[in-house]
Parts: structure tokens; sequence; C-alpha cells
């Protein structure tokens, strides 16, 4: 158990629709990294926050957002959900900003599948 | 784009040291050498990194030649539940931050 939490861990939702995924980090832990992996990509990296800024940004789409609340949880929100879209989603934290000696813990992962 | 080359597949017999080679030839003297494993379609999970000298914890040993081009993941007793992609990844300064960017990994098979 990496202490990094995913919910929900199983999504099932039509195109078009809205999805949110929520994430709570490992105690301690200020920074929070979405990632997507599909059968055709691999493990893709969307997005990362620390302590409620966005700090970098990786290939997410301009129809995904996420946000990073002061209690530290994060939210990606997914919208106008196309079949392409069905993918584990995982997020993962890691105690600094993205230092690279510091660890990034990843959860259990989103399974999203848009029909 | 990661910056490692690794084999697509490897098996190893039950009992025996598995060792996964990675090749990071344009790795920069500040990036580091992650490894994580991800069975199924379970998390990543984290096993070891490493900068310029050997590392060994619980879970593995991680070899990094003195030139940092390349390094090896030990896995001193395979087991069956060691099966699993196994990822070599050179943590990089990206847009403002050091990101994990994942290659395809190479796939262990331990063998009975």
């Amino acid at each position: 158990d990496s202490g990094v939490t995913q919910t929900p861990k199983h999504l099932i939702t039509a195109t078009g629709q809205r999805v949110t995924l929520r994430c709570s980090p490992r105690s301690g832990d200020l920074s929070v990294y979405w990632y997507q992996q599909s059968l055709d990509q691999g493990l893709q990296f969307l997005i990362q926050y620390y302590n409620g800024e966005e700090r970098a940004k990786g290939n997410i789409l301009e129809r995904f957002s996420a946000q990073q609340f002061p209690d530290l949880h994060s939210e990606l929100n997914l919208s106008s959900l196309e079949l392409g879209d069905s993918a584990l989603y995982f997020c993962a934290s890691s105690v600094g900003s993205g230092s690279p000696g510091n660890t990034i813990y990843f959860g259990e992962g989103s399974w999203l599948t848009v029909v | 784009d990661a910056k490692t080359t690794q084999p697509p597949s490897m098996d190893c017999a039950e009992g025996r040291a598995a060792n996964l080679p990675c090749n990071h030839s344009t790795i920069s003297g500040n990036e580091y050498v992650y490894w994580y494993r991800q069975i199924h379609s379970q998390g990543p999970q984290y096993i070891i990194h490493g900068l310029k000298n050997n590392e060994t914890n619980e879970m593995a040993s991680l070899i990094i030649t003195e030139d940092r081009k390349s390094s090896t993941l030990i896995l001193p007793h395979a087991t069956l539940r060691d099966t699993a992609v196994y990822y070599c990844i050179v943590r990089v300064y990206f847009r403002g931050a050091n990101n994990l960017f994942f290659g395809t990994g190479t796939r262990l098979t331990v063998i009975p």
C-alpha cells in the first residue's frame, strides 16, 4: 500500500459526459501528479500540482482539468468524454515540489470506461 | 520522450537472480535513474533509485556504470510474484519540474 488513495476504482460513463476523479496523497506529501495509461499510449504524464499550485503540465487535453485543494487532495475533471478517453488514471504524490531525489508514489488507479 | 532503452521482455527461473539492463547514454550529471514495476494493471510500484553510486534496498540492487550510461536492476531471488513490467526511468527536468516519463519497459516473466 503506497498510501495514495484514489476514488472511484471503476467508473463507466457515456460519451459526452463529465466525470471527476479524486486523489488523496500520502500524509505529508505536497505534490500530486496525474498520469493516464491507455493501451496504445502507455503511461503518460498529465499534470503536477504542488501545494495547491500547478507546477508542471504534460500531455493533458484541454477537455481535462485538475486542481489541488487546501487539504492537498486533488481532483481530475474529464469533460466531453470520448471513447478514446477510456483508460487507467493514476494519481501519485511526493513530499517535495519535484526534486529529483524525492520518490514519487503511485495509487492503484481509477479505471474509466467510456461507452 | 523516454531517455532509456530496455529489452522488451526477459525470462528468469524462480529462485534465480533477475538482471534487468537499461541503457541511458544521454543521461545528464544531475539526473537520477529510477526503477518502477507494474504488476498487471496495478499502480506502478517504486523499487529503487540512484544517481551515481550503487544502491541496495530490501527489494533490489541497482548497479550504475561509472560513466552512468547504463544500469542494471538486480532482483536477487526472483519469485513468481515478481512477474511484471519493469520500467527504467531517467528523471528529467521538464517544464518546471523533475517528473517521471515512462517508456515501454521490460516484461519480466518468472518461470517456475
